[in-house]
């Protein structure tokens, strides 16, 4: 599977817009991209996940260029509840659907 | 709501002595994944159940096994837990590996709360 590469924090002030760059320079004609948030204590949640171009949901945006070779998620308007570590993941449809978890990167929010 | 239970939240155990960890689902999925995750780590996949096939990762030791008695039970079993183990225990489900055609490939793992296994 692609390696992934994210920064290891970032921080931000509440309403601001975040974007957290994730750089997956292997990844393969069929992976996919997702993103994951975890709370300290809690499981993972899945966040959003994409193939190509952008793609919106409630929560946040995932955006990837041509080449696929990075991804952009984008937090619009952050809260101090969006305080977590996110996780982009390359996985790939082999039919195992197992996702190799990336070091994350912790977002802190502050008023 | 549909969910994934662990049980318990928090589980103290003695060297060497051994403990099951526990998982439910309400969902109804396929599959069912047992995750490691260390503090300050990512969670680390050990194995998962499709239906009733076994599926273990090259690098998972042999102390950490596996049984699924039906779809919404599945259980961890550390034969002897050493200091090393301690972690939290992620159990997640997610819906059938196969891919049916015209159906959108999702990789959307539901996640219970986990276990944090203490080892003195």
């Amino acid at each position: 599977l692609a390696k992934t590469t994210q920064p290891i924090s970032m921080d931000s002030y509440e309403g601001q817009e975040v974007n957290i760059t994730c750089s997956h320079n292997n990844i393969a004609t069929n992976d996919y991209i997702t993103w994951y948030q975890q709370f300290p204590s809690q499981g993972p949640r899945f966040i959003i996940q994409g193939y190509k171009t952008k793609v919106t949901n409630e929560v946040a945006s995932l955006f990837i260029p041509a080449d696929r070779k990075s991804s952009t998620l984008s937090l619009p308007r952050v809260s101090l509840s969006d305080t977590a570590v996110y996780y982009c993941l390359v996985a790939r449809d082999t039919g195992r659907r197992a996702l190799t978890f990336g070091s994350g990167t912790r977002l802190q929010v502050q008023p | 709501d549909a969910m994934v239970i662990q049980n318990p939240r928090y589980q103290v155990t003695q060297f060497g002595k051994p403990v099951t960890l526990s998982c439910s689902q309400t969902l109804n999925h396929n599959v069912m994944y047992w995750y490691q995750q260390k503090s300050s780590q990512a969670p680390k996949l050990l194995f998962h159940y499709y239906d009733k096939d076994f599926n273990n990762e090259a690098d998972t030791p042999d102390n950490f096994q596996s049984r699924r008695p039906n779809t919404s039970f599945c259980f961890l079993d550390i034969r002897s837990p050493g200091l090393g183990d301690a972690a939290m225990y992620l159990c997640a489900t997610s819906r059938g590996l196969r891919r049916q055609p015209g159906s959108p490939i999702t990789y959307e793992q539901y996640f219970g709360p986990g276990t944090r296994l203490t080892v003195t």
